[in-house]
């Protein structure tokens, strides 16, 4: 089993700052994936990464960036001068490989309002 | 094609209504799943079909009731639903089952509202 830990509910930051979303997670797994996904008040989920355990690469898009570090558990997301439309709810998930491993564990979400 | 699309947006129902929500994918993808989300919640998890079989059904109660016609499409009929059914329902799909690697691509939703 696995555990998703978003320990902020709600960020507020004012637009072109920059904001780090925090994701701690728990596994006996030693394969295993990490997701973040944005959830704009539209409603749908939207994919914007996936790391595998054995990559602790650290990646960057554009004003996105992700921290991967096995040593702490975490796998945290940064946007870089945030804009209005970065303003969401944002899940970071953990899922396994094998049989029947369908299930995506989702931590709790942060909201992120950028305010201009 | 990368999207998955979900009819109708919005739905208000009594609860002795029949209604149905739909989902279509046209990835390809061989895992097609059905969430609700309460407000303020995250995503949980309700049915998983894969090859268009059902595969996992996370104790949801039979006044859901899921169908997967072909790989493409995939169908939540709802009965005599309770006001606490009142979410949004998200349908995704994935390239491979049992693959926790494959991200999964969700639809927009369908808002319900159970009167």
């Amino acid at each position: 089993a696995q555990k998703v830990t978003q320990a902020q509910t709600e960020i507020s930051v004012v637009e072109k700052e920059d904001v780090t979303l925090d994701c701690v997670y728990e596994t006996r797994d030693t394969t295993y994936y990490l997701f973040w996904y944005k959830q704009p008040p539209s409603g749908e989920l939207v994919f914007l990464i996936r790391r595998n355990s054995f990559d602790e690469q650290n990646e960057i898009s554009g004003r996105y960036s992700w921290n991967f570090q096995k040593s702490t558990s975490s796998f945290n997301f940064t946007i870089t001068a945030s804009q209005v439309v970065d303003s969401a709810v944002y899940f970071c998930a953990a899922g396994v490989s094998g049989a029947g491993s369908y299930q995506l564990t989702f931590g709790k979400g942060t909201k992120l309002s950028v305010i201009p | 094609d990368t999207e998955v699309t979900q009819t109708p947006k919005h739905l208000v129902m009594g609860m002795t209504n029949k209604k149905s929500l739909k989902c279509e994918q046209h990835m390809g993808h061989r895992a097609m799943y059905w969430y609700k989300q309460k407000a303020k919640k995250p995503p949980e998890l309700m049915f998983v079909y894969s090859y268009e079989k059902l595969s996992i059904n996370e104790s949801v109660p039979s006044r859901f009731s899921p169908e997967c016609p072909n790989s493409s499409l995939l169908n939540l009929h709802l009965h005599a639903l309770q006001p606490e059914d009142s979410a949004l329902y998200l349908c995704a799909s994935s390239q491979e089952p049992g693959a926790g690697y494959n991200e999964q691509f969700f639809g927009p939703g369908t808002r319900l509202t159970v009167l």
